[in-house]
């Protein structure tokens, strides 16, 4: 069937290191792949996407790259900020409907 | 632009009684769904639909209904509420089925 596998969290970190969000799929035909955050008390909205194999998506400083051979789709972040503590999901669509990873909750400390 | 607007915000029920979550989008999409968030369980689909007068259910659609009878609107029903069913619900729309998804503030739900 169709997953999304990411890393369990919580991930702590201090500000201005390296992120990297682990995230893999297993699909049937040919996905559409996001990441999703979800501050805290708030709906889940858009981060980055890719829809074909090799693209790279980003924003704020985010990128992931649509790996077909690995089935996979990393979060990463060069150098993080407290503001971006929340909670992150991968997912992707398939025919009709958008499948979520279990999300990995972040904490960036000062 | 409201976007999708739910409501209400947050509710408590008894165990057995009925209520209505609000969903409507005001950006045309076709697409909408109903999730259910739980603590470690990530956001699991109750029921979705790819347009007006269709439904179908997702991963955990049992003691929730939902209809479509406007584009605008996807109500969710839940017919008899029990503690199980205390959870963070949220709307979801999209333009299409490979495109961002919008989604609503949540609804917190507590049955007792």
């Amino acid at each position: 069937g169709n997953s999304v596998t990411q890393m369990e969290g919580p991930v702590t970190l201090s500000e201005e290191a390296f992120l990297t969000i682990n995230c893999t799929y297993t699909a049937t035909g040919y996905p559409s792949l996001f990441w999703y955050v979800q501050y805290p008390g708030e709906g889940l909205q858009l981060l980055l996407k890719a829809t074909k194999a090799d693209d790279k998506g980003s924003n704020k400083g985010f990128e992931a790259t649509y790996r077909k051979e690995t089935t996979s789709f990393h979060l990463e972040k060069g150098s993080v900020q407290v503001s971006d503590s929340a909670v992150y999901f991968c997912a992707l669509t398939v025919k009709d409907k958008i499948i979520f990873g279990k999300g990995t909750r972040l904490h960036i400390l000062p | 632009n409201a976007g999708v607007t739910q409501t209400p915000k947050f509710q408590v029920l008894k165990t057995g009684q009925s209520m209505t979550l609000q969903c409507a989008q005001d950006m045309n999409h076709e697409y909408m769904s109903w999730y259910r968030q739980d603590p470690g369980m990530g956001l699991r689909l109750i029921h979705y639909s790819v347009g007006a007068g269709i439904t179908d259910q997702g991963e955990v659609p049992n003691g929730y209904n939902v209809s479509r009878s406007t584009t605008e609107d996807f109500p969710l029903r839940l017919l008899s509420a029990a503690p199980s069913q205390t959870s963070v619900y949220f709307c979801a729309s999209t333009r299409a089925a490979d495109t961002e998804a919008f989604f609503g503030q949540g609804t917190r739900l507590t049955v007792v």
